[in-house]
């Protein structure tokens, strides 16, 4: 069984630009979690989509938005970059939502997104 | 690889001694808890959970202890080998609500 894959692997961008970036996940999996992992601030949750509805959100701005296809892969979008948003952003999916701790959530790789 | 935390506390254990990582959780309301495992270049991998009604779990390996007095959470490793180094992360959770990472724990395991 194929894992969560994340594209792109890395990604270069100038500040005030705007990405985009995409995660499969493991096939039969409904629910996609994103995270952005920094060495300041460790890992803090983004957002969680099920069944193509975000089901929670995390403390980020606007500018952080994402969703989820009928086929489970999600996106997520940073517009008008700042160099704080460097960072791995990751990408998790999981059977059932995470909260109710029914199944494990497997994460992907990670997108290394640098803000210059 | 890449590096998940430049300031990361670091236990650094001899190869087939045991293991602890200790974790302190801000919720009392937590009532769910997880250890992950991140190797360098890689995504946090599942090791263990564990449910607020438990104070013990044991899975190969590895024992996750919780006590909730004290809002804490350990994670035992038992003979460490070269490849338990990484990156251990414990993460809580609360009546379905986003997961809460702590800042993660670097375990180096020397010869």
């Amino acid at each position: 069984k194929a894992g969560v894959t994340q594209t792109p692997r890395y990604l270069i961008k100038t500040r005030g630009q705007q990405v985009t970036l995409s995660c499969s996940p493991i096939s039969g999996h409904r629910s996609v979690s994103w995270y952005q992992q920094t060495p300041g601030q460790g890992l803090q949750f983004l957002f969680e989509y099920f069944s193509e509805t975000q089901r929670n959100k995390g403390n980020f701005p606007g500018r952080f938005s994402g969703r989820q296809f009928s086929n489970s892969r999600s996106e997520m979008n940073v517009s008008t970059l700042e160099l704080g948003d460097s960072a791995l952003y990751l990408c998790a999916s999981s059977l059932a939502l995470v909260g109710t701790g029914l199944y494990e959530q497997y994460f992907g790789p990670g997108t290394r997104l640098t803000v210059t | 690889g890449e590096s998940v935390g430049l300031h990361l506390p670091t236990l650094s254990v001899q190869e087939g001694d045991n293991s602890i990582i200790n974790c302190a959780y801000s919720n009392s309301a937590s009532d769910y808890f997880i250890w992950y495992k991140q190797e360098s270049g890689k995504g946090p991998q599942f090791i263990i959970d564990i449910r607020s009604n438990m104070d013990k779990r044991q899975g190969q390996r590895v024992t996750v202890l919780l006590n909730k007095t004290v809002k804490h959470l350990s994670l035992q490793i038992a003979a460490t080998q070269p490849g338990d180094s990484a990156v251990y992360f414990c993460a809580e959770n609360r009546n379905t609500d986003k997961l809460i990472f702590g800042t993660g724990t670097r375990l180096q395991v020397f010869p």
